[in-house]
């Protein structure tokens, strides 16, 4: 089975610019989150997709950063425009619906430098 | 709005010694706790969790941890450690629900000594 994949790996862009991340969950998973851990901090929540519809976005920094989750299946987070602050790797989570034990499983995370 | 605090944010051990990270959490109702870990150059995966019965609960590897809720503690342990055990770990902890957000702690990076 796939694991949840993320594109792209690592992107440097110069602040003012715009960068679209991409999450790819593992098939049938219905719940899809996105993280940002900015260095030497935690690991803190931006927004929780279930199918295409935002359950909680209340850990989104400002109205620079936009998700999109059309179809369900794989999903975007738009930074525009990029802020310096806006560095770190973010990550994403995917869980199925039913029986789950609440384990969320990770992407590799997309390393964002912005200059 | 739960937080969780690690101890530890750089710990140095040698091979064969053994380990115990800290780590607790702050909210008043029912919690999901797992540990997380990150090795080098890979994805965050899950290394054991609780969610109800036995307070000591055993993951993968030999790593294991026990529920305090007294203490609101969930510390991870591993009686001998392993230079493959080099890593970053996360505390982590939702809300009774399961699809709630994780809100993880500031991590620990083990480093195991040959």
């Amino acid at each position: 089975e796939a694991g949840v994949t993320q594109f792209p790996s690592h992107s440097v862009i110069e602040k003012g610019q715009t960068v679209t991340l991409r999450c790819d969950p593992i098939s049938g998973h219905d719940n899809l989150y996105w993280y940002r851990r900015v260095m030497g901090k935690e690991i803190k929540f931006l927004l929780h997709f279930v199918k295409e519809s935002k359950q909680d976005e209340s850990g989104m920094p400002n109205n620079r950063f936009l998700a999109e989750r059309t179809g369900g299946t794989y999903s975007t987070l738009k930074v525009q425009p990029a802020e310096l602050e806006d560095s770190g790797v973010y990550f994403c989570a995917s869980s199925p619906t039913s029986g789950s034990s609440g384990e969320q499983f990770f992407g590799p995370g997309t390393r964002l430098t912005v200059l | 709005a739960q937080s969780v605090s690690q101890h530890n944010h750089h710990v140095i051990l040698s091979e064969a010694a053994s380990l115990e990270l800290g780590c607790n959490y702050s909210y008043g109702g029912t919690v999901n706790l797992f540990w997380y870990v990150q090795y080098p150059g890979q994805h965050l995966q899950l290394l054991l969790k609780y969610f109800s019965g036995d307070p000591l609960v055993k993951g993968i590897k030999g790593f294991e941890a026990e529920f305090i809720k007294s203490k609101f503690s969930f510390n991870l342990r591993k009686p001998s450690v392993q230079w493959s055990d080099t890593a970053e770990y996360f505390c982590a902890v939702i809300t009774s629900g399961g699809y709630q957000k994780v809100t993880f702690g500031i991590g620990t990076k083990l480093q195991v000594i040959p």
